[in-house]
């Protein structure tokens, strides 16, 4: 089975703090994927990784950066977090010949 | 830009009854794929179905079928036999062929009561 996990399922920081999402996967997938999901929006891209040191925008990188030194880490960074970065943070991986995405369990981060 | 519409942000049917869950799409593409997933309280968003756009044949997977009408850029998801364990958001999604994104809609919340 596929895993995808994810560093925290709760995480609580103040505004300003600099902000670290951890992301590892089990099955040498080629593609990785930050997403931010929030009640009446769905899920919107972040940013995603096609290859190790690669990284391409989404749709709302504005606030955020990632890194990916490794194949199975895909690490989101929030600079300094603000009050409006409060949300589930979910992490994806694909391999792309199946086209499925497989979702880490999300991190419910709270900018107080 | 593709984008992904879910007209019902919340829906209930009774156990053992059949729900039908909407999804529009807008997308200048011939071929592409289509995705239901879904996410069960507080647990870890799963593939429920698929769809080529090349393939006419609807797709099933056991209680779950979808109704794929291209020209209507139309995917909706039926779930039959409803269970208490499909109590979830759903949601639809849609990626380009050959790119690396997949975009999603707002969901749907569907409530099974019993």
């Amino acid at each position: 089975d596929v895993k995808v996990t994810q560093s925290s399922r709760y995480l609580v920081k103040r505004t300003g703090e600099k902000v670290f999402l951890e992301c590892v996967q089990d099955m040498d997938h080629e593609n990785m994927f930050w997403y931010r999901q929030d009640p009446g929006l769905g899920l919107r891209l972040i940013y995603f990784s096609y290859d190790v040191k690669m990284k391409e925008k989404g749709d709302i990188p504005e606030g955020y950066s990632v890194s990916r030194e490794k194949k199975e880490r895909f690490s989101l960074i929030l600079e300094s977090a603000s009050t409006n970065q409060t949300s589930m943070y979910l992490c994806a991986s694909r391999g792309s010949p199946t086209h499925e995405q497989y979702f880490g369990p999300g991190t419910r981060l709270t900018v107080t | 830009a593709q984008t992904v519409t879910q007209s019902q942000p919340e829906m209930s049917v009774q156990e053992a009854e059949t729900v039908t869950l909407s999804c529009t799409y807008d997308t200048s593409e011939n071929n592409y794929y289509l995705f239901w997933y879904k996410q069960p309280p507080s647990r870890q968003m799963i593939l429920v179905i698929r769809q080529e756009a090349y393939k006419q044949q609807n797709a099933t997977e056991n209680r779950f079928s979808v109704n794929f009408q291209k020209a209507a850029k139309s995917f909706s998801l039926k779930i039959s036999d409803s269970q208490l364990g499909d109590t979830a958001m759903y949601f639809c999604a849609f990626m380009k062929q050959l790119l690396n994104d997949m975009r999603f809609g707002a969901g749907t919340r569907l409530t099974v009561k019993p």
